[in-house]
């Protein structure tokens, strides 16, 4: 199975702030990673799909970059209904794996 | 609407067996790959099992000999028979449903199951 790390598990900033999470493998994957958004008593929502593609409806202030062992997804300028939960997942040989998720909270 | 509703979940002792079914709607899930995903409340998220439309199935070695995915084209659901319940199988259980490019872009509210 591929393992994916995820970092930081948590990250404190404030409305306005640029952010970045990012999404490691030990092994070389294709670009078919993607990052989805929880809230509380939420399911989760996909953001970023094939590395880098926006999902119809969600605002250009995130975007997805990377490729290989390494994939970053970036929140441009912090809305106040961006804090949440964050996690990247990747498809691999009829296996599905998520990162441990990344808190981002409220400075 | 495109939607996907769970069921099923509940209180159950560990060795014992539980079903979760999910309904679709908006689609049919005989043209569509569908899966199950879980969450341990407050911890991250796990893939479970996946039910492609060609009707492969595969499932995550942590449930591989103990649950059995399965599909109803003409109740357009999909289940999940879980045998062997353990107290680390409790979680919330979303159905979900996995593009041909690897994420999953419907999910359901998700079923609570509780093993204990």
């Amino acid at each position: 199975d591929i393992q994916m790390t995820q970092s930081p598990s948590t990250l404190s900033a404030s409305v306005g702030d640029r952010v970045t999470i990012t999404c490691r493998t030990r092994q070389i994957i294709s670009n078919l990673l993607a990052w989805y958004q929880q809230k509380p008593g939420e399911a989760p929502k996909v953001l970023i799909y094939r590395a880098s593609t926006l999902q119809t409806g969600v605002p250009p202030r995130f975007s997805g970059s990377g490729s290989g062992t390494e994939f970053t997804l970036t929140i441009s300028s912090l809305q106040p209904e961006d804090f949440a939960t964050y996690y990247c997942q990747q498809y691999y040989s009829y296996s599905y794996t998520f990162g441990q998720g990344t808190k981002l909270e409220m400075k | 609407e495109v939607q996907l509703v769970e069921s099923g979940g509940g209180l159950i002792q560990p060795g014992e067996s539980l079903r979760l079914s999910c309904r679709a709607s908006g689609f049919a899930v005989s043209s569509h790959y569908m899966s199950w995903v879980r969450q341990i409340p407050g911890k991250g998220l796990e893939w479970v099992s996946v039910f492609y439309s060609g009707g492969g199935i595969f499932y995550a070695d942590s449930v591989k000999g103990r649950f059995t995915i399965s599909r109803d084209t003409s109740k357009n659901t999909v289940s999940l028979q879980m045998y062997d319940l353990r107290a680390e199988d409790t979680a919330v259980y979303y159905c979900a449903r996995p593009t041909a490019l690897g994420h999953f872009d419907l999910w359901g509210q998700g079923t609570l199951v509780v093993v204990s």
